[in-house]
């Protein structure tokens, strides 16, 4: 059965630091893994999307990478800012089937 | 852009209504889903739909039923509420059951039930 971990589940850093966010899972055969913002009370806004055949993925400050076979997934977050601020969580989806699977997801903080 | 809208974000019902959630996506996507999300449980997967009338259960889909009659639309049915229903509901859509595309989320409702 596949899980999916992120670690740790709460993180908190000065503005400009550059950091990494962890998305760990136990079965390989994804199709692909979507990296997800959610703020306070809200609905999760997508982020980035990785394949399957994908190392990584760059949008603006944001770079995902994904190594399949070591089952992970990195979200890295250059020059953080206090508006970067929210729960950040990463989803699998599994190879063959329509179901996405999420972790539970980094409480970030960035402290002006 | 792709936009998800979801009826309420707030509503409080007592034990035993019937309660709809409803949720439109403007992008003519053929999926959509209806996520439950909980503290420290993360989200999970309640119902999907791949077409007009086409659903399939997901993890957790006891105490609830779902309805599509058109392809925009997809409601969330909680037969008769109870407590432990209390949750943030998500709803969500991506284009193709067959295509690697992302998935939008709406706004989410927070469902208190008592």
């Amino acid at each position: 059965k596949q899980e999916v971990t992120q670690i740790p589940a709460a993180l908190s850093v000065p503005e400009g630091e550059n950091l990494v966010l962890n998305c760990s899972f136990t079965d390989s055969a994804i199709y692909n893994l979507q990296w997800f913002r959610q703020d306070p009370g809200k609905g999760l806004t997508s982020l980035l999307l990785i394949q399957s055949s994908q190392r990584e993925q760059t949008s603006g400050r944001l770079n995902a990478s994904l190594d399949k076979s070591s089952g992970r997934s990195t979200l890295y977050i250059a020059a953080s800012q206090p508006g970067d601020s929210a729960t950040y969580l990463c989803a699998v989806r599994l190879s063959g089937t329509y179901k996405y699977i999420f972790g539970t997801g980094t409480r970030l903080k960035v402290l002006a | 852009d792709v936009k998800v809208t979801q009826s309420s974000r707030y509503l409080v019902k007592r034990t035993g209504e019937k309660v709809f959630l409803e949720c439109v996506q403007d992008m003519d996507h053929e999926n959509m889903f209806w996520y439950r999300q909980d503290p420290g449980l993360g989200l999970r997967l309640i119902y999907f739909s791949y077409d007009v009338k086409m659903k399939e259960k997901g993890d957790i889909p006891e105490g609830y039923s779902v309805s599509r009659e058109k392809k925009e639309r997809f409601s969330l049915i909680l037969e008769s509420a109870s407590t432990n229903q209390t949750s943030m509901y998500l709803c969500a859509s991506s284009l193709s059951r067959h295509s690697s595309y992302e998935q939008y989320f709406g706004p989410g409702t927070r469902l208190t039930v008592t």
